[in-house]
């Protein structure tokens, strides 16, 4: 069983529409928690970063983590076909030598928003 | 604005043969990654370097696999007898020491592929 289990989708979804990706994880270390868009033949980009339980916003993008359950989540308001792309969620954890940016990523869910 | 380069953008080799691929970090980043990804997958760790030390190797990353950052600037990534599963994007990321948040920045990847 993988730490980090996401959904590849593909999700297809109007122009408009609220999307909700979600990954959840195993490794109860994970601190640190992030969500990547990665445009195809390129390379990831940070969309949010979270660290701990609570809730984000910026923008259209919220996103939330709930460590109890080892969940999380990114929502997508008022979805614009430019937002379609792959999103990829990273967790990390620090101690014992490990560095902040070695990131466990998901799978990545292929989102196409259609006009 | 100079973001994080990588070189070739894309190499098809024999197998059996030898590659190597430089990065180039965002000039005022410590910290550089390696990062290897294929078809349908996200990002996987393979070694992490803080200015010229490497501190960090996945056991991805076996014997046939080197990584350098001279001088702790730009890095290099040394395939040696490559193997048809040795096929996939070769990310590069960097990050500074003061953003201890797993936020990291990517280049656009080396793609590699092994017939």
């Amino acid at each position: 069983q993988k730490e980090v289990e996401q959904d590849p989708g593909p999700l297809s979804v109007p122009e408009g529409a609220i999307v909700s990706l979600n990954c959840t994880y195993s490794n109860s270390a994970f601190q640190y928690f992030m969500w990547y868009r990665q445009y195809s033949r390129k390379g990831p980009e940070l969309l949010m970063y979270t660290y701990s339980s609570g809730n984000k916003e910026d923008g259209r993008f919220t996103a939330q983590v709930d460590k109890s359950s080892k969940y999380i989540s990114l929502f997508i308001r008022d979805s614009q076909p430019s937002d379609s792309a792959t999103y990829l969620c990273a967790m990390s954890a620090y101690g014992g030598g490990t560095s902040y940016g070695k990131l466990t990523f998901g799978q990545g869910t292929i989102l196409t928003v259609h006009p | 604005d100079t973001g994080v380069s990588q070189d070739p953008r894309h190499k098809i080799t024999k197998r059996g043969q030898n590659v190597t691929f430089r990065c180039d970090p965002i000039s005022e980043h410590n910290r550089l990654y390696w990062y290897r990804q294929t078809l349908g997958q996200g990002p996987e760790f393979l070694t992490y370097f803080q200015n010229e030390a490497q501190l960090e190797k996945s056991r991805l990353l076996s014997d046939r696999f080197s990584a350098e950052r001279p001088k702790g600037s730009f890095s290099t990534l040394e395939i040696q007898r490559t193997e048809q599963g040795d096929s996939a994007m070769y990310l590069c990321a960097s990050s500074s020491k003061g953003r201890d948040t797993g936020e990291l920045f990517f280049g656009e990847g080396s793609r590699l592929t092994v017939l």
